[in-house]
């Protein structure tokens, strides 16, 4: 069936390094996709969310990415923080629009 | 209140009981989510709410499992005859409309000897 899935279940970066979290997605009718991002003990929180129409989008300390020829999204994070530290989940709305199909998650992990 | 809200934060039953797990949403905030997350997992869709509807109940794994929401407002997912294997974190989440941003609260862990 369609899912959304990440590559990579453990990202370790220092701090100060940018990081690059990659997510794959099947569905190729999805048109709206979100990045969440989880701490431990927390629901998830919003980070960043982008339409099918864009190919880039910015926010604070935040850029998402669509190749939307591949399927491919892509979140980066700029000088990367230990408070960053966290589980990020990428998403995408399924049914119309009425829920979301998140993929596995990436353990990003920030090094002193 | 300023978010989901959900109760309680966590909950330890023994096999075969009933549990009832509740969610405030935020208000004004016409649909609901439900979903399930295992250990180390992503978030599994259960059902959905457009005011009182379910429109969408497709991912409840069971008939053990129901959900109703009162008011427009508050909902509760209902687990009967629990499993060890229902052992997990149960997430609501509202938005505003369906497809907008949803808000997830902190979840209700769930946890079935």
């Amino acid at each position: 069936g369609e899912s959304v899935g990440l590559h990579l279940p453990t990202l370790s970066v220092q701090e100060g390094d940018n990081s690059i979290i990659n997510c794959a997605y099947s569905n190729s009718a999805s048109d709206y996709f979100i990045w969440y991002k989880q701490e431990s003990g927390k629901g998830p929180q919003f980070i960043i969310d982008i339409r099918s129409n864009m190919d880039k989008r910015q926010g604070q300390r935040v850029t998402v990415l669509l190749n939307k020829t591949v399927k491919h999204l892509s979140l980066q994070i700029a000088a990367t923080q230990p408070g960053d530290s966290a589980v990020y989940f990428c998403a995408d709305f399924t049914g119309g629009g009425n829920k979301l199909t998140f993929g596995t998650g990436t353990q990003l992990k920030v090094e002193l | 209140g300023a978010g989901v809200s959900q109760s309680p934060s966590n909950k330890v039953t023994e096999k075969g009981k009933d549990v009832e797990l509740r969610c405030d949403p935020i208000s004004g905030h016409t649909a609901l989510y439900w979903y399930r997350q295992s250990l180390g997992q992503g978030l599994e869709f259960l059902i959905y709410f457009q005011g009182n509807s379910a429109p969408d109940k497709s991912g409840l794994p069971s008939d053990r499992f129901s959900a109703e929401r009162t008011g427009g407002s508050v909902s509760t997912l209902t687990i009967q005859r629990t499993q060890q294997e229902d052992s997990a974190v149960y997430l609501c989440a509202s938005s505003f409309v369906a497809g907008n941003e949803q808000f997830f609260g902190p979840g209700t862990r769930l946890t079935v000897l």
